[in-house]
């Protein structure tokens, strides 16, 4: 069975760049989470997402940050513009939903804002 | 202080000994707890979710107290393989909550 998928592994921009990543979570989960990790640190929720709908979005910074769960599947996050501070590695992971809270993750994708 | 902690370690102990660590959270109302490991430069992987009555899973034993608000992780015959930062996680309501880690480092 195929993990949940991330894209790009490894992004390079310069602040006041916009930058997207891209989610696919496994086949059959309904839960979709983005987090954002810091060295050093545990991972940190922005947005879950059940189904299509967007259902913590808390710690979303929402001036900068936006994100997408377009048919209930595949998912979008992104920046616009980014600032230094946004250099961490953006994780996407997936549950059944429901009760069936056991987050599955992606590889992440390695933010760097130069 | 944070809703979630862990001692950071690192814990550096020797092939075959055994190792437990703690992770403290505040909030009474948390409701379910797991144990991801994460190794250098790679993604989070479910290690155990943690059951009231405590759990095992080969050499690793998981335990939950509610009273005291902390889960514990204790490994048995520690491998190389082991080696790793273990990430306690907590919900409550609809927030999920990572404790920063503690490093776990095995050596021969």
């Amino acid at each position: 069975e195929a993990g949940v998928v991330q894209s790009p592994r490894y992004k390079i921009i310069e602040k006041k760049q916009p930058v997207a990543f891209w989610c696919n979570p496994i086949s059959g989960h309904n839960t979709l989470y983005w987090y954002r990790q810091n060295l050093g640190q545990g991972p940190e929720l922005l947005i879950r997402y059940e189904n299509e709908e967007a259902v913590d979005d808390s710690q979303l910074p929402k001036d900068r940050f936006s994100a997408e769960r377009l048919k209930g599947v595949d998912s979008t996050l992104k920046i616009q513009p980014a600032e230094l501070g946004d250099s961490a590695v953006y994780l996407c992971a997936s549950s059944l939903g429901r009760d069936r809270i056991e987050q599955y993750f992606g590889p992440g994708t390695r933010l760097t804002v130069t | 202080r944070k809703e979630v902690e862990q001692d950071p370690g690192p814990f550096n102990v020797p092939e075959g000994a055994t190792v437990a660590f703690n992770c403290t959270y505040s909030n009474s109302a948390s409701q379910s707890f797991f144990w991801y490991r994460q190794d250098c430069r790679k993604e989070p992987k479910l290690l155990m979710s943690v059951y009231s009555s405590g759990n095992e899973d080969g050499r690793f034993t998981a335990q939950l107290n509610r009273a005291s608000q902390y889960i514990s992780l204790l490994i048995r015959d520690s491998k190389l393989s082991d080696s790793a930062t273990y990430l306690c996680v907590v919900t409550r309501a609809s927030k999920i909550i990572f404790g920063s880690g503690t490093r776990l480092s095995i050596r021969p």
